[in-house]
């Protein structure tokens, strides 16, 4: 299986700050990486599909992109409601793979 | 809307059987791919198992070993995952989630229902 090591494991930001978060993959992956939004006792919530692109409804100030081989999450001028806990997921090979989660904090 | 309810959690002894379903409503069930993903008490998401939309492709988390099948009913709208010799480490929220894309072999999960809690404790 197709290990996703993401990091870093926990952040502590403010208001207004700008933030990312990378997932490494064990394997080439292509361009199938989602990421996700859970807060606590709610489902998670698709951000960013296909490394990339915005899922819609989505704020603009989250966005993804990739780079020899690193994928990265970036929340620009974090708000309130920014504060959760964020998981990287490729759905490229079978059985897909969550990163570990990374909980951005105040 | 999409709406995905998941059903039949509950607390069973090591060794023992559950079944679990999930309601869907909103969408063209069969055209869709449908995933099951877990979250054990306090950690991370974990991806269980996935369906196409015409039920004939299954595809499995390496540790299951087997013990789950995944199933659907496009007649009933419903999904369902059949987990048996449970162990302890299993114990988790089990969420369903319909696929992004609709006739895709399997995608990113896009809409999730609440989950149902399962317990496995002697």
């Amino acid at each position: 299986a197709v290990q996703m090591t993401q990091s870093p494991s926990s952040l502590s930001a403010s208001v207004g700050d700008t933030v990312s978060i990378t997932c490494r993959p064990s394997a080439v992956i292509g361009n199938a990486l989602a990421w996700y939004q859970q807060k606590p006792n709610s489902a998670p919530k698709l951000l960013i599909y296909a490394t990339s692109s915005l899922q819609r409804g989505v704020p603009s100030r989250f966005s993804g992109s990739s780079s020899g081989g690193d994928f990265t999450l970036t929340i620009s001028s974090l708000h309130p409601e920014d504060f959760a806990t964020y998981y990287c997921l490729q759905d490229s090979t079978f059985p897909f793979t969550f990163g570990q989660g990374t909980r951005v904090e105040i | 809307d999409v709406q995905l309810v998941e059903s039949g959690g509950g607390v069973v002894q090591p060794g023992g059987s559950l079944r679990l379903s999930c309601a869907a409503s909103g969408f063209d069930f069969d055209d869709f791919a449908m995933h099951w993903v877990r979250q054990a008490p306090g950690k991370g998401l974990e991806w269980v198992s996935l369906i196409n939309g015409g039920g004939f492709s299954t595809f499995y988390a390496d540790f299951l070993k087997g013990r789950f099948i995944i199933s659907r009913d496009n007649s009933k709208n419903s999904l369902s995952l059949q987990m048996s010799n449970l162990r302890t480490e299993d114990t988790a929220l089990y969420f369903c989630a319909k696929d992004r894309l609709r006739y895709s072999s399997g995608g990113s999960p896009e809409s999730w229902g609440q989950g149902t809690l399962v317990t496995v404790s002697p």
